[in-house]
């Protein structure tokens, strides 16, 4: 059981634009920034949002964060087939002293 | 840029140890830390534990903290992850990633984030 709550799946038509939501508690979204990670399928993960809102450089407008009390958000905007992949959003929890993801949620670009 | 690149596959016994490397370049080591994150298959992503560039301090997950343990030579600039005792439900993808982190002490607020991931090592653990 995941620290942090997300859709196991969302789908959309390409062009289109998918929220993917991530719910926690005051003791990690609540109090610590929130990061973004895009897992293609057979790749290792990439950073794609961190700290609420922030893009790495080389990480396209379409994608963007959001946070709201205890819960974030993560946009995709136009979307494309090769956007295709897992979902995961993560941050540091005061009261476990640990990193903590949720539990990742798949996009279909129908 | 940095990349980091990992050790490749292991297939260990139960009860065994692994230790997977992962070397860093393109960037200066002392100045972030090291994560490590797993995937075991069908699975998320779970967050092992970290070693802090400040002081090489390190901070493990609580289910994992008895059986891990995490290095850095800053002489080659490679980080290290032991686990001991592999039982099956290790079978995993393993990663190592830099580590961003900033706290800052006047709102209690702390930034933790992975932004270089290494290429993955599969571990897989069978009698």
């Amino acid at each position: 059981q995941s620290v942090l709550t997300q859709p196991p799946s969302v789908s959309a038509a390409p062009g289109q634009k998918v929220t993917i939501s991530c719910s926690g508690g005051s003791s990690n979204i609540g109090n610590n920034y929130v990061s973004w990670y895009q897992r293609l399928p057979g790749r290792a993960p990439k950073l794609l949002v961190y700290d609420d809102n922030e893009r790495p450089s080389g990480i396209p407008d379409r994608f963007s964060g959001s946070k709201s009390g205890t819960s974030a958000a993560l946009g995709i905007t136009g979307l494309q087939t090769g956007d295709e992949a897992d979902y995961y959003c993560g941050t540091w929890d005061s009261s476990l002293s640990v990193g903590v993801f949720g539990g990742g949620t798949k996009l279909t670009v129908l | 840029q940095a990349q980091l690149v990992q050790s490749e596959a292991e297939v260990k016994k139960p009860g065994a140890s692994v230790k997977v490397s992962c070397k860093a370049s393109g960037y200066t080591f002392t100045a972030y830390g090291i994560g490590w994150v797993r995937q075991a298959p069908g699975q998320g992503l779970e967050w092992m534990g970290g070693i802090s560039a400040v002081n090489r301090s390190t901070t493990y997950a609580q289910n994992l903290h008895d059986r891990v343990i995490m290095t850095a030579d800053t002489s080659t600039s490679t980080a290290y992850m032991e686990l001991r005792s592999l039982r099956s439900d290790d079978t995993a993808v393993y990663y190592c990633a830099r580590l961003f982190e900033i706290y800052y002490f006047d709102s209690g607020t702390y930034s933790h984030s992975l932004d270089t991931w290494g290429q993955g090592t599969m571990v897989i653990v069978s009698s």
